[in-house]
């Protein structure tokens, strides 16, 4: 069965500073796309950042990049001069296996920005 | 343009009513997913509309359980005989393509329901 692991329940970082989030995943596709999710206290779950395997450069957007580790199915998340509006649950997603459609979900991390 | 909405946003049934949760996606947007999150989990794949074709139900945990979507927009998500199991946050997302081939999928605001 494809997995997808968070194996930080909450972490909690000053304004400013960097933060970085994990995820590992478990899959026998060579290409896939993995995902970034975020989902603010109350509101709806938004994209933060997208992945292809087959692509070896790391993604970024803005203040947001990722370390994508393929051979060892890791995919961290890095958030660069943390803000307030950064505090949420995250959680890290892919499509199980090709031709389907379905993101399976990490467990989340609970990320608070302290000011 | 308008995201994805979703109705109603609270649900308060008691266990063994019907319950119907229904979900606007985005215009022109092929793929609609439903998911269940329980309280402080990810959330988990229910089913998938392609139009309006179901292509993947594998998700349902009962056949309590049924989704439609026959006009290819709007889908409602039925739950009969609801158990207090059912309580969760109800999420719809669609998508203008694939998520193997990176298309993002749009969330609902979802609908909290709670069964007494």
């Amino acid at each position: 069965a494809q997995t997808v692991t968070q194996s930080q329940p909450e972490m909690s970082v000053q304004e400013a500073e960097t933060v970085t989030l994990s995820c590992t995943y478990d899959t026998s596709e060579n290409n896939y796309y993995l995902f970034w999710y975020k989902q603010p206290p109350s509101r709806q779950m938004i994209l933060v950042i997208r992945q292809e395997a087959y692509k070896q450069q790391n993604a970024t957007e803005n203040r947001f990049s990722v370390n994508f580790q393929k051979a060892a199915k890791s995919f961290s998340l890095k958030i660069s001069d943390s803000q307030l509006g950064d505090t949420a649950m995250y959680f890290c997603a892919f499509p199980t296996n090709f031709g389907n459609e379905k993101l399976t979900f990490g467990t989340g991390t609970r990320l608070t920005i302290i000011p | 343009g308008a995201g994805v909405s979703q109705s109603p946003r609270y649900k308060v049934a008691k266990r063994g009513q019907d319950v119907a949760l229904r979900c606007d996606p985005i215009s022109g947007h092929v793929s609609l997913f439903w998911y269940q999150q329980a309280l402080g989990q990810g959330p988990e794949f229910l089913t998938y509309f392609q139009n309006e074709a179901q292509l993947d139900k594998s998700g349902l945990p009962s056949d309590r359980f049924f989704a439609e979507r026959p006009e290819g927009s709007v889908s409602t998500l039925k739950i009969q005989r609801t158990q207090q199991e059912d309580s969760a946050v109800y999420l719809c997302a669609s998508s203008p393509g694939t998520s193997f081939n990176g298309n993002e999928q749009f969330f609902g605001p979802g609908t909290r329901l709670t069964v007494l």
